[in-house]
C-alpha cells in the first residue's frame, strides 16, 4: 500500500490529452513539492517534473504538472506512442521523514 | 557527465546481509551538495526509497527499513554503499542508486539498477 495514491492505469489515443492524479495528505503533498518520474519498463526512472510544475531541460512542454492542496496531477498533451510508460509521483513526507512514492500509473497509448 | 553504477551480488541467501555499492564517475562524490540515495523496485511493483547519505556521513533511512539498513560513503573511492541485514524474499528487487541535489532534493541522476534475488 503506497502512501501516495495513483490510478493503476490510464490510456489515450495519439494526440489526446491525458491526466494522471496523485493523492496524498497534509504531511506530504500538502506541505512539499511533488515530483514526477517516467519509467519505460526495464529502464531506470527519468525525472519529468520537479517542484510540482517545473520541467527539466529536455522534457517536452507537452508534459505539465500541477498541485492543489493534498493532490497533484501530471498532464500529457498531444499524446505520442513513445509516452507509453509507467509514471510515478513522489514527495517528502514530514511525518515519516522519508521520500514516498505513488504506486505508479501504466499509460497505454491506444 | 556524472554517471552512477550499482554493483554487488545478484543472489543473497535468506537471513544474510545484502551489500551493494554505487560508484560515481564523471565527477567527485564530494563536490557540490548532494544526497546519495538507494531506491528499490520489486518486480512489477512500485518504487520504494531506502535511504540517503550525505558526504559528511549524515544519513536518513526509510522508517520501515531503518532497523536493517546501514549506508556509508567512501570519498577516496568515489563510492557509497548499502547494507541491508536479515533479508527475506520480500527484499528481492531491482536496486537503484540515485543522486539528489540538496537545493532541489530531486532524484536527477540514476544508476541503471541491479537485480538482487533473495533465495536459498
Amino acid at each position: 500500500q503506497s502512501v501516495l495514491t495513483q490510478p493503476p492505469s490510464a490510456s489515450g489515443t495519439p494526440g489526446q490529452r491525458v491526466t494522471i492524479s496523485c493523492s496524498g495528505s497534509s504531511s506530504n503533498i500538502g506541505s512539499n513539492f511533488v515530483y514526477w518520474y517516467q519509467q519505460v519498463p526495464g529502464t531506470a526512472p527519468k525525472l519529468l517534473i520537479y517542484r510540482s510544475n517545473q520541467r527539466p531541460s529536455g522534457v517536452p512542454d507537452r508534459f505539465s504538472g500541477s498541485k492543489s492542496g493534498t493532490s497533484a496531477s501530471l498532464a500529457i498533451s498531444g499524446l505520442r506512442s513513445e509516452d507509453e510508460a509507467d509514471y510515478y509521483c513522489a514527495t517528502w513526507d514530514d511525518s515519516l521523514s522519508a521520500w514516498v512514492f505513488g504506486g505508479g500509473t501504466r499509460l497505454t497509448v491506444l | 557527465q556524472v554517471q552512477l553504477q550499482e554493483s554487488g551480488p545478484g543472489l543473497v541467501k535468506p537471513s544474510q546481509t545484502l551489500s551493494l555499492t554505487c560508484t560515481v564517475s564523471g565527477g567527485s562524490i564530494s563536490s557540490g551538495s548532494y544526497y546519495w540515495n538507494f531506491i528499490r523496485q520489486p518486480a512489477g511493483k512500485g518504487l520504494q526509497w531506502i535511504g540517503r547519505i550525505y558526504t559528511s556521513g549524515d544519513t536518513n533511512y526509510n522508517p520501515s527499513l531503518k532497523s536493517r539498513v546501514t549506508m556509508s560513503v567512501d570519498t577516496s573511492k568515489n563510492q557509497f554503499s548499502l547494507k541491508l541485514a536479515s533479508v527475506t524474499a520480500a527484499d528481492t528487487a531491482v536496486y537503484y542508486c540515485a543522486r539528489a541535489p540538496t537545493s532541489d532534493d530531486v532524484f536527477d541522476i540514476w544508476g541503471q539498477g541491479t537485480m538482487v534475488t533473495v533465495s536459498s
